[in-house]
């Protein structure tokens, strides 16, 4: 069964530091990759979303994504956090045309002030 | 447009009881999903549709039933309300555009919070 780990739990980091978050996915066939976030209280919001071309995708708010195929991996990155950027964030996989969509578990990033 | 909307907001139920959440969409997609979402599990997918007048179940579905009567409404159902019902539910739909159910973008209501006593 295709599954989607999420490495970091929880994971707090002072403003300005940089982010990056782990996913890595087991399917091993043609996939689409997105990234959501959860903000306190609100529903899920797309970040940004990988189907094909350029692996290193842009999203909102100067978050970056790269997939690596070699590696079953999409991870989140932003050179420089916000206390504004202090939600929950979900990986989120489609193998092949008729798979599901499935979600990791999240990440709870917590920004310092 | 409102997107995707779900009501009720909050539900506090008793073990046996039954109930429906609504959901609404008015992007005129043609797909769309319920998932609930429990602490440290991220989201799970209980049914979803492809179109009005179909269903289809996901990963977690005992408990629960569907309709999809009209295109833009997918309603979920608890027939008999438990403990282990208790979770956050969200309703999503997508357009589908770039082939199969869930090869597209989904767009999340605000969630619907169920605590089952």
């Amino acid at each position: 069964a295709q599954s989607v780990s999420q490495h970091n739990h929880h994971v707090i980091l002072s403003e300005a530091a940089s982010l990056e978050l782990g996913c890595n996915y087991s399917y091993g066939g043609t996939v689409n990759l997105f990234w959501y976030v959860q903000y306190p209280g609100q529903h899920l919001q797309l970040l940004l979303k990988y189907f094909s071309g350029d692996p290193l995708v842009k999203g909102i708010k100067g978050f970056e994504a790269e997939f690596i195929k070699s590696k079953f991996s999409f991870n989140l990155r932003k050179p420089s956090v916000q206390w504004s950027d202090t939600a929950e964030y979900f990986c989120a996989v489609i193998g092949g045309s008729q798979g599901n969509l499935i979600f990791g578990k999240g990440t709870k990033l917590s920004v310092k002030p | 447009n409102a997107g995707v909307t779900q009501t009720p907001k909050f539900r506090v139920l008793k073990t046996g009881q039954s109930m429906t959440l609504l959901c609404a969409q008015d992007m005129n997609h043609e797909y769309m999903y319920w998932y609930r979402q429990d602490p440290g599990m991220g989201l799970r997918l209980i049914h979803y549709s492809v179109g009005e007048g179909t269903t289809a179940k996901g990963e977690v579905p005992d408990g629960y039933n569907v309709s999809r009567l009209k295109k833009q409404n997918f309603l979920l159902g608890l027939e008999s309300a438990a403990p282990s019902q208790t979770s956050v539910y969200f309703c999503a739909s997508s357009g589908g555009t770039s082939g199969g159910a869930f090869a597209d973008t989904q767009y999340f209501g605000p969630g619907t919070r169920l605590t089952v006593l």
